[in-house]
């Protein structure tokens, strides 16, 4: 069974660090990944997704992340990060083969960020 | 932003009371997934659907049961609420199952 890993549940930045949020998948094969961001009360938003191809990965807002097969990860970064970015973030993993159709998501780290 | 709503978006009920929640989308996608978040757990499925009248479960599924009898509109009814089903309820819709997912807004539910 798949399973997603965010080992941080809580990281704190100063506003203009650069930031790295950690994600480790288990799966058989080469999974679909995600990234969501979660400002409070809110849905989920889409930050950026690995399908296939160029493992470094940009999405919106100013993030990327990197898929690294050896390692099982897909960890989230920003260069400089502002105060609009506290919010909660979820990796999640989806599976290639049509037998799974939904996402398994991480349980989230929550980013604050100290001015 | 997709084009999802959930209703109602807060519900505070008493432990024993059906509960239906409604997701609603103008997209025209196939699949519609419930989800239910809880802190320290991040989301975990409780049903999906893949087309008119094709459902199946999620990994937590006990206790919920769905429907979906036109494409646009996936309900979820709690038949007896409990107060372990106090949570965020969130709606999501894809194109295909190796496709992104589009959230809703959630729904807030408080079972007393």
């Amino acid at each position: 069974a798949q399973s997603v890993t965010q080992p941080d549940i809580h990281i704190t930045v100063s506003e203009g660090a650069s930031l790295e949020l950690r994600c480790n998948y288990s799966y058989g094969a080469t999974p679909y990944l995600f990234w969501y961001v979660q400002s409070p009360g809110q849905g989920l938003q889409l930050l950026l997704k690995y399908f296939s191809g160029d493992t470094l990965v940009q999405g919106i807002k100013g993030f990327e992340a990197e898929f690294k097969r050896s390692q099982s990860s897909f960890n989230l970064r920003k260069p400089s990060v502002h105060w609009s970015d506290a919010a909660e973030y979820f990796c999640a993993v989806g599976s290639p083969d049509t037998g799974r159709r939904a996402l398994t998501f991480g349980s989230g780290t929550r980013l604050q960020v100290q001015p | 932003d997709a084009g999802i709503t959930q209703s109602p978006r807060h519900k505070v009920t008493e432990t024993g009371t059906p509960v239906t929640l409604r997701c609603h989308q103008t997209e025209n996608h196939r699949y519609m997934y419930w989800y239910r978040q809880d802190p320290g757990h991040g989301l975990r499925l409780i049903h999906y659907s893949y087309g008119v009248k094709d459902t199946d479960k999620g990994e937590v599924s006990d206790g919920y049961s769905v429907s979906r009898s036109k494409t646009e509109d996936f309900l979820l009814t709690l038949e007896s609420a409990t107060s372990s089903q106090t949570s965020v309820y969130f709606c999501a819709i894809s194109e295909s199952p190796t496709d992104t997912q589009y959230f809703g807004p959630g729904t807030r539910l408080t079972v007393l």
